[in-house]
């Protein structure tokens, strides 16, 4: 069972478009990380959210915090091909800093 | 930004032979690292939860003695695989934290892509 559902695994658009990837769980997190990942490199993080109901923008991208703790999204705005990547959401559970990850979604931009 | 260094990158080596890879943490004390594996398209898995001057703690399914982790040091973590076969293949990541800093998150290391032939 997978416990952060993450969707869509795969999405391929055209550049300038917007798009939003969902992460979802019935279980509550104390936070909930966003990481981007490029092939044969570790995940670098974008985005760190705590505060049910907590929105965070870096430049193009919008990241929000359910407001029960249970989900998040990434939105894209005018999506560019150096968005191109895998995406990852990871939720804390209580004090453990055990990192659960969602099952990634891989994004292409198309030019 | 915190830097995690993670060594080596690449190897490639027959099976039965025992392959380290060690994760440092180059600008803060990592109170806590993480060792996660990740197949071809997928996602992280969490192997287990190292803490400085204590024994790691292996998620379930994760054998203890095949998979030997040493966090010696508030700046170094290793991870051994012993008599690695070809289904080890895998990529190997390692973050750490200060776990004593409340919502920190967890910085990676670029991760060792590990060949068994």
């Amino acid at each position: 069972t997978q416990l952060l559902e993450q969707s869509p695994q795969f999405l391929s658009i055209q550049e300038g478009e917007n798009l939003t990837v969902y992460c979802n769980s019935s279980s509550v997190f104390s936070s909930l990380q966003w990481y981007r990942q490029e092939p044969g490199e570790g995940p670098v993080l974008l985005v760190t959210v705590v505060t049910g109901g907590e929105v965070k923008k870096l430049k193009r991208l919008t990241f929000q915090f359910g407001d029960a703790r249970k989900d998040s999204s990434l939105h894209i705005t005018a999506a560019q091909p150096g968005d191109t990547g895998l995406y990852l959401c990871a939720g804390e559970r209580g004090g453990a800093q055990k990192l659960v990850f969602g099952q990634g979604t891989r994004l292409t931009i198309n030019p | 930004g915190a830097v995690v260094s993670q060594h080596p990158s690449r190897v490639i080596c027959k099976s039965g032979t025992s392959v380290k890879i060690e994760c440092r943490s180059l600008d803060f004390q990592a109170t806590t690292m993480f060792w996660y594996r990740q197949f071809p398209k997928q996602s992280l898995m969490l192997m287990a939860t190292s803490n400085e001057g204590s024994k790691a703690t292996y998620e379930q399914g994760v054998e203890k003695d095949k998979f030997l982790i040493n966090h010696a040091s508030l700046t170094l973590s290793t991870l051994t695989v012993t008599s690695a076969h070809p289904e080890d293949s895998s990529f190997y990541i390692c973050s750490a934290t200060d776990r004593d800093r409340l919502h920190q998150p967890q910085h990676f290391g670029d991760g060792t892509r590990l060949s068994i032939l």
